[in-house]
């Protein structure tokens, strides 16, 4: 069954270091979007990405986040001065369109840790 | 700012029996809702979604039931399986907000079916 996969599992930074996530979506999938979830706290929507541009992002998502597809099979998640509060398990997930069942298929998640 | 709210952070009942969760939503504008299962380092995985148009859904052992006026819905499983413990994530989405799969999600529940 295809799978959305996640590198790294687990990265530890220090705080002000700039950290890269990478995700391979499902191959046929058109949307692709990070989520977030802090420890003990809720999964948080970042940022929704189709045909090559941000399509929707939350507050969370200020300057220092950005999102790129720049292969067309990797979709990678920049923080470019991490802080502590970034710490969190970070998951990618990607849909085949925008409507229908709200069916997200999720990766395993990347856990960053910031000291 | 809680607009998915999953009031239970756990629930344990016995293998065979029926077990519900529940979930509460504040902004009225969510119009699509989702349960979602998420195992020990794994991503959430879809299990149903219902509609805002609906009262129920049902899928094999799993039903999610809409009480729009109280803003309530609740996951059913029956019969409960020990394969079934997990955390339960309740989401909601806005079609009006342009995407479906902006996701909003609750803080979960965690299932345990005992043998």
């Amino acid at each position: 069954e295809p799978e959305v996969t996640q590198t790294p599992s687990h990265q530890v930074t220090q705080m002000g270091q700039e950290v890269i996530l990478r995700c391979v979506p499902i191959s046929n999938h058109l949307y692709f979007y990070w989520y977030r979830q802090i420890l003990g706290q809720k999964v948080e929507f970042l940022v929704s990405f189709y045909n090559n541009e941000i399509s929707e992002k939350s507050e969370i998502f200020d300057d220092q986040f950005s999102v790129e597809r720049p292969d067309g099979s990797n979709f990678t998640l920049k923080i470019r001065s991490t802080k502590l509060e970034d710490s969190a398990m970070y998951f990618c997930a990607s849909s085949k369109d925008s409507m229908g069942t709200g069916e997200l298929f999720f990766g395993e998640g990347s856990r960053l840790t910031v000291l | 700012d809680q607009q998915v709210k999953q009031n239970s952070p756990s629930l344990s009942v016995q293998e065979g029996r029926i077990s519900i969760l529940n979930c509460d939503y504040t902004n009225s504008m969510f119009d699509y809702f989702l349960w979602y299962k998420k195992y020990p380092a794994e991503g959430p995985t879809f299990l149903i979604s219902i509609s805002s148009i609906k009262d129920k859904n049902e899928d094999g052992r799993f039903t999610v039931f809409l009480n729009k006026s109280a803003k309530h819905l609740s996951l059913h499983i029956v019969p409960s399986q020990p394969g079934d413990s997990a955390v339960y994530f309740c989401a909601a989405s806005s079609n009006s907000g342009g995407s479906n799969y902006k996701l909003t999600f609750g803080k979960g529940t965690l299932l345990t079916v005992n043998p």
